[in-house]
């Protein structure tokens, strides 16, 4: 199946840095990534999607200015936590959508490793 | 309802059959998946099902689909301590690429 890849896989910081998180898709082209985010023992909960080369689309209650989207090439969205409090500690997980050919074509979520932010 | 819906904890004793059951939000939705998460890793892909199907084998998974229902299950056979983790349930509504995730079944094998 299709790779997808996050840099780094584990990040601490201060308050008040920012951090940025990077999302490849390694063998195919991703139009479109998804964030999500998960709190321990929770689901995972869609923070925005990343469109090439257009703003992304934030789910209701993401701080757009908070969370920033770049969306770059067709294989790399970063997303950048500005001012990171304690609050945003969590696991950030991001997916593409890959299209394989079986009977038809069938879209399928590729999700990366996650990273794991913890903020001091 | 407004949430995908899955019992949160499921334990089992190593060689027998777990299932974990779903129920979804829309009877639209055009698939739905079975994702798997172990412990501080990411999410792997382990079955979907298309809507007009009923049943889907894969190996030692088993997914059955009740579109009346709105109700999904995954039952893996001869349940093994490495298929210890939390598996999610997804759907994929019609039109839309991103996913809508249940809260997770985390499923503990003892041997």
């Amino acid at each position: 199946g299709a790779v997808v890849s996050q840099h780094p896989s584990w990040v601490i910081c201060k308050s008040g840095t920012s951090v940025k998180i990077e999302c490849r898709s390694l063998d195919f082209q991703a139009t479109t990534m998804f964030w999500y985010r998960q709190f321990p023992k929770q689901s995972l909960m869609l923070m925005a999607t990343s469109n090439e080369g257009s703003k992304a689309t934030y789910e209701q209650g993401v701080e757009k200015d908070k969370f920033l989207i770049n969306h770059a090439s067709l294989t790399l969205s970063t997303l950048t936590v500005t001012s990171a409090h304690p609050e945003d500690s969590s696991f950030y997980i991001c997916s593409a959508p890959a299209t394989s050919r079986g009977r038809g074509y069938q879209e399928t979520q590729y999700f990366g490793p996650g990273t794991r932010l913890l903020v001091l | 309802g407004e949430d995908v819906e899955q019992s949160l904890f499921l334990s089992v004793r190593e060689g027998d059959s777990s299932v974990i059951n779903c129920t979804y939000t829309d009877s639209s939705s055009t698939y739905l998946y079975w994702y798997k998460q172990e412990p501080g890793a990411g999410l792997q892909l382990l079955t979907y099902i298309f809507s007009n199907m009923d049943m889907k084998q894969d190996q030692r998974l088993t997914v059955l689909l009740n579109k009346k229902d709105i109700h999904l299950s995954l039952r893996i056979a001869d349940t093994q301590t490495g298929d210890s983790a939390i598996y999610f349930c997804a759907e994929k509504g019609s039109g839309y690429s991103t996913l809508t995730f249940g809260k997770g079944t985390m499923l503990l094998v003892s041997p």
